[in-house]
């Protein structure tokens, strides 16, 4: 089955610097990339997604690319502000299954 | 249009008791999947329902874990004679699995966390 890593596992970045994550996925038939962002408590959040046919797309300060070749993907968060600090997940998805496989998350820390 | 509904938030249950979680899905989506996340780890995939269907249940233990999807009312996920192992915060996920640009996105829920005594 899907094996998905995330790196690092916590990362701290001064306020108005940038934030990248990175993940590695091991099935070359995942097609699909959600990243999901988890406040303390609370459920995950959708904040972008990219799919297989697509090699780089952006959301105002988020933005994720996308290697198939290499099979990794990384989320990248510019101008970063306090209310950014969370815990990140990515995931991937082989339509065929249809259930997401996450990765261990990463806690970022924005530093004001 | 509100959003993935679970209840309760908090449960609290001691060993050997049952536990009955409950997810609403976003109105219009069909399709539901349930996901349980341990302490400083990630959501681990249990089962994919749709309507009245099972559709994958590889990730639900084997023993005392059931679920299901009925046509009318919320999807249930039920523990019985629970263990300290299965403290965990227990998040419903919903999609519309139609052909959609975004027919693969999934939007979660609050979570259910449940303790066991």
């Amino acid at each position: 089955g899907e094996n998905v890593e995330q790196h690092p596992s916590t990362l701290s970045v001064q306020e108005g610097d940038s934030a990248v994550i990175k993940c590695t996925y091991s099935d070359s038939a995942s097609n699909y990339f959600p990243w999901y962002k988890q406040e303390l408590g609370k459920g995950p959040q959708l904040i972008i997604d990219i799919r297989s046919n697509v090699g780089e797309k952006k959301d105002q300060r988020i933005a994720v690319t996308l290697n198939k070749t290499a099979k990794h993907f990384s989320l990248h968060i510019t101008e970063t502000q306090p209310e950014d600090s969370a815990v990140y997940f990515c995931a991937a998805e082989d339509f065929g299954n249809e259930k997401l496989t996450f990765g261990t998350g990463t806690r970022l820390t924005i530093i004001p | 249009n509100a959003g993935v509904m679970q209840n309760p938030r908090h449960l609290v249950r001691r060993r050997g008791q049952e536990a009955r979680l409950r997810c609403s899905p976003m109105k219009g989506h069909s399709h539901v999947y349930w996901y349980r996340q341990l302490p400083e780890e990630g959501l681990k995939f249990m089962v994919y329902l749709q309507k009245e269907n099972i559709i994958d249940e590889s990730g639900m233990p084997k023993e005392r874990f059931s679920a299901e999807f009925p046509k009318e009312g919320p999807s249930i996920l039920r523990i019985q004679q629970v263990v300290r192992g299965d403290s965990a915060a227990y998040f419903c996920a919903s999609s519309p699995r139609e052909r959609e640009p975004l027919a693969d996105t999934q939007y979660f829920g609050p979570g259910t966390r449940l303790t066991v005594l």
